[in-house]
């Protein structure tokens, strides 16, 4: 139980064009998803969070018209990036928080590996 | 705010080697620790957590006990195998926060030789 899945696994897009990365959550509901981006060899940043039926809360720094956020359902939360340049190449991840469970716990999708040239 | 220091890397062991990977945190609340691991190529696995002061999490034969005294969770394993190589990311969650953030650490790559 507690799969997150992520679409596109990989994608390669040229400058200036938008993309969608698709987040969900197969078995369980989740009102709480969380994005991150990763550096090649760093930790994950926070850029931010995806509430079901609400505006996304963005992380100090991360422009939210370039990353836009919608989580219209219980189990599908989506990253547009929009205008993507090189510098937005980079491995996105998100999570969702199992609002069912007691404890504090999130689980993780696989990464979506972004390529922009 | 909160935070979390980790051992940085790399790390390389032979198979069989004991290993520990140091892990401490400055949080504003009661945190939850837990510590991630990612395999190349894929997104990040839960691998064990603790949830208040002298738990132990353990799994795979990972362990890791919550020390309050000395804000750590060092993440030890008494014999590596070459599958473990990873990457190993200690976290905290803050439970004052009501959308659970995870605060992550940067990461430490363990490779295990034959």
């Amino acid at each position: 139980g507690a799969v997150v899945s992520q679409h596109p696994s990989r994608v390669i897009c040229k400058s200036g064009t938008s993309v969608k990365i698709e987040c969900r959550s197969l078995d369980f509901q989740a009102t709480t998803m969380f994005w991150y981006r990763q550096f090649p060899k760093q930790s994950l940043m926070l850029m931010a969070t995806s509430n079901e039926g609400s505006k996304a809360t963005y992380e100090q720094g991360v422009e939210k018209d370039k990353f836009l956020i919608n989580h219209a359902s219980l189990t599908l939360s989506t990253l547009t990036v929009t205008s993507a340049h090189p510098e937005d190449s980079s491995f996105y991840i998100c999570s969702a928080l199992n609002s069912g469970t007691a404890s504090y716990e999130q689980y993780f999708g696989p990464g979506t590996r972004l390529t922009v040239t | 705010g909160d935070s979390v220091t980790q051992m940085e890397g790399p790390v390389t062991l032979s198979e069989e080697a004991f290993l520990t990977i140091n892990c401490t945190y400055t949080a504003t609340g009661y945190p939850s620790l837990f510590w991630y691991v990612q395999y190349p190529g894929e997104g990040l696995q839960l691998l064990l957590k603790a949830t208040k002061a002298d738990d132990k999490g353990s799994n795979k034969g990972f362990e890791a006990t919550y020390r309050k005294e000395t804000t750590s969770f060092h993440l030890e394993k008494g014999s590596v195998q070459v599958s473990d190589s990873a990457v190993y990311f200690c976290a905290l969650s803050d439970r004052g926060g009501s959308n659970y953030k995870l605060t992550f650490g940067k990461g430490t790559l363990l490779t295990v030789n034959p």
